[in-house]
Order: C-alpha cells, then sequence, then structure tokens
C-alpha cells in the first residue's frame, strides 16, 4: 500500500495568514493526488484533484502543487471558514489511501 | 444536483454483519465513469477507503479487510449498498458514501455513525 504522510499534523494559523500543507507519498503518483477538507460537523468538501485543478465552487484562494513524491496545498489568505481538517487522498494504485490530516486551527 | 445519503442500523453486535444502503440522487450509476464508493472514519481519527462500485459492476475492495466486504447496487432505484460480515468494536466509525469519478469523490453524504457494541 502506498503510504500518505501528512505535515504538519496541526497549525495554528492568522486570519489572512497565506499556509502549506504537505503530503508525502512513500512512491511515486504521478500527480494522482486529491484534497478533501472536513469541518467539524463531519461534512467533507473537495477542494482540489489531480493535483492542481479546483474543484467548482472552491474559492481561488485554494491552490495545489506537486509532483513525484511531494505535493502540497496552500491556502492564500485564511478566511475563517477555512479552519478545518484536510486531507490529501492518492489513487495511484489500489487500495486507495489518504493522509492522517492537518487540522488547521485558530492562533 | 447530487446528493447522497447514507442509513444503517446504527448500533449492532459484534460477529453480526453490518450492511448499510447510500441513497443518491442526481446522477446515475448506470452512466458511463459514474461510482459510489465507502469510506469510513473512527471518532478522532483520519479516512480510509473502503470500497468502489462503477457503472458497469466492476467492484473494487480494500485488501485491510480481507473478504468481509462486498458492495453492490440497485440501478433502478439509485442505491447503493455495503456489507460487512464478522463486524467487531474496530469496525465502529462514521461510514460514509461518496460519488466518484476517476477515483475522485466529488460529493459526499452526511455519514452514518455505526456502533459495535455488546
Amino acid at each position: 500500500d502506498i503510504q500518505m504522510t501528512q505535515t504538519p499534523s496541526s497549525m495554528p494559523a492568522s486570519l489572512g495568514e497565506r499556509v502549506t500543507i504537505s503530503c508525502r507519498a512513500s512512491q511515486g503518483i504521478s500527480n494522482y493526488l486529491n484534497w478533501y477538507q472536513q469541518k467539524p460537523d463531519g461534512t467533507i468538501k473537495p477542494l482540489i484533484y489531480y493535483t492542481s485543478n479546483l474543484q467548482s465552487g472552491v474559492p481561488s484562494r485554494f491552490s495545489g502543487s506537486g509532483s513525484g513524491t511531494d505535493y502540497s496545498l496552500t491556502i492564500s489568505s485564511l478566511e475563517p471558514e477555512d479552519f478545518a481538517m484536510y486531507y490529501c487522498q492518492q489513487y495511484d494504485s489500489s487500495p486507495l489511501t489518504f493522509g492522517s490530516g492537518t487540522k488547521l486551527e485558530i492562533k | 444536483q447530487v446528493t447522497l445519503k447514507e442509513s444503517g442500523p446504527g448500533i449492532l453486535q459484534p460477529s453480526h454483519t453490518l450492511s448499510l444502503t447510500c441513497s443518491f440522487s442526481g446522477f446515475s450509476l448506470s452512466t458511463y465513469g459514474m461510482g459510489v464508493s465507502w469510506i469510513r472514519q473512527p471518532s478522532g481519527k483520519g479516512l480510509e477507503w473502503l470500497a468502489s462500485i462503477w457503472w458497469n459492476g466492476n467492484t473494487y475492495n480494500n485488501p485491510s479487510l480481507k473478504s468481509r466486504l462486498t458492495v453492490s447496487k440497485d440501478t433502478s432505484n439509485n442505491q447503493a449498498f455495503l456489507k460487512v460480515t464478522s463486524v467487531d468494536t474496530a469496525d465502529t466509525a462514521t461510514y460514509y458514501c461518496a460519488h466518484t469519478r476517476r477515483n475522485y469523490f466529488d460529493y459526499w453524504g452526511q455519514g452514518v455513525m455505526v456502533t459495535v457494541s455488546s
């Protein structure tokens, strides 16, 4: 199985701050990497697919990049609604696997 | 507008079989490229992909659950199903179903909590 390591596991940040969450795969995944946001009530929202493609309706302050084994999600200027959990997910090979998550907290 | 909603027993006893239903609207599971996946999340932990079923009837399961998983669909009634046999306390989790295209979960249900307890 491909292991997905997300860092940091938690990140205190301030409104308006630029933040980057990292996701490293245990082997190359050819950009087959998606990102999701989960709110405290359990609601899960897709953000980015195939490394850098923004889901329709997702604000442009979200962006994704990466290649090979290293990928990242960047939020250019934090809004109140962005404080949540974030997960990466690889689909290069089965089983599909998720990162362990990053909790974005208000500083 | 795509919507999905999971339903299940809430609580069940160890060694029993868990049966979950995903009722959806806004797409058809007979349309090329469409799929429904099941993902679960124990309380306070991360997400685990369980299985996917596709428009053509193909299914893919997470081998970590060995042969305990069965996914199926009822295209006419816009439903997908997950069965997990021989449950134990480690299967206690919130179970989600998600509309899936190219292994991207682009619409999610609200999730259903399942507790395994004697």
